[in-house]
């Protein structure tokens, strides 16, 4: 089935710097790529996604971007803020309406 | 438009009770996904449901866990004879039930402390 790493599993950077997080998969069939932010106590909170069909997506300060040859997709934050702090979660799913797999998490903080 | 709604926020119970978690989908959403999140971990998939159909059900484990999700009403995720292990956020998702929508909504969770 499914595996999904994700590095680092923290990251410290200064508020107005980018974070990268890097997530890559093992199933070549994965064609679905959520990034969801989890604050603390709350649901995750879906903030970006890409399909396998795109190579880059963007909104705002917040990236993605995915290289299906190397199985590998990063989100990029830029101009990091203390509200960006929360733990993000990269996931993969192979085809609509199933389950996602998820990777460890990544703790975001941003230092004012 | 309300999002997922889940029921109770925090639930306490004793080894052997028996623990219900609710779950009410996003207006107009029809697939419903139930995950178990440990602390420090990520989310691990429970099971998938439409509709008074299990559609997938390969992250449940056996024995003493099941999930329903009626015409009329949330989706339950009962787990019967709890033990400590089950200490957890179980979360629900919820999605759309159209070809091009791959996107999934989650609720704030339910956090089960057995004591």
């Amino acid at each position: 089935g499914e595996n999904v790493e994700q590095h680092p599993s923290t990251l410290s950077v200064q508020e107005g710097d980018s974070a990268v997080i890097k997530c890559t998969y093992s199933d070549s069939a994965s064609n679905y790529f959520p990034w969801y932010k989890q604050e603390l106590g709350k649901g995750p909170q879906l903030i970006i996604d890409i399909r396998s069909n795109v190579g880059e997506k963007k909104d705002q300060r917040i990236a993605v971007t995915l290289n299906k040859t190397a199985k590998h997709f990063s989100l990029h934050i830029t101009e990091t803020q203390p509200e960006d702090s929360a733990v993000y979660f990269c996931a993969a799913s192979s085809y609509r309406g199933q389950n996602f797999v998820f990777g460890p998490g990544t703790r975001l903080s941003v230092l004012p | 438009n309300a999002g997922v709604m889940q029921n109770p926020r925090h639930l306490v119970r004793r080894r052997g009770q028996e623990a219900r978690l609710r779950c009410s989908p996003m207006k107009g959403h029809s697939h419903v996904y139930w995950y178990r999140q440990l602390p420090e971990e990520g989310l691990k998939f429970m099971v998938y449901l439409q509709k008074e159909n299990i559609i997938d059900e390969s992250g449940m484990p056996k024995e003493r866990f099941s999930a329903e999700f009626p015409k009329e009403g949330p989706s339950i995720l009962r787990i019967q004879q709890v033990v400590r292990g089950d200490s957890a956020a179980y979360f629900c998702a919820s999605s759309p039930a159209t070809r091009s929508s791959y996107e999934q909504y989650f609720g704030p969770g339910t956090r089960l402390t057995v004591t």
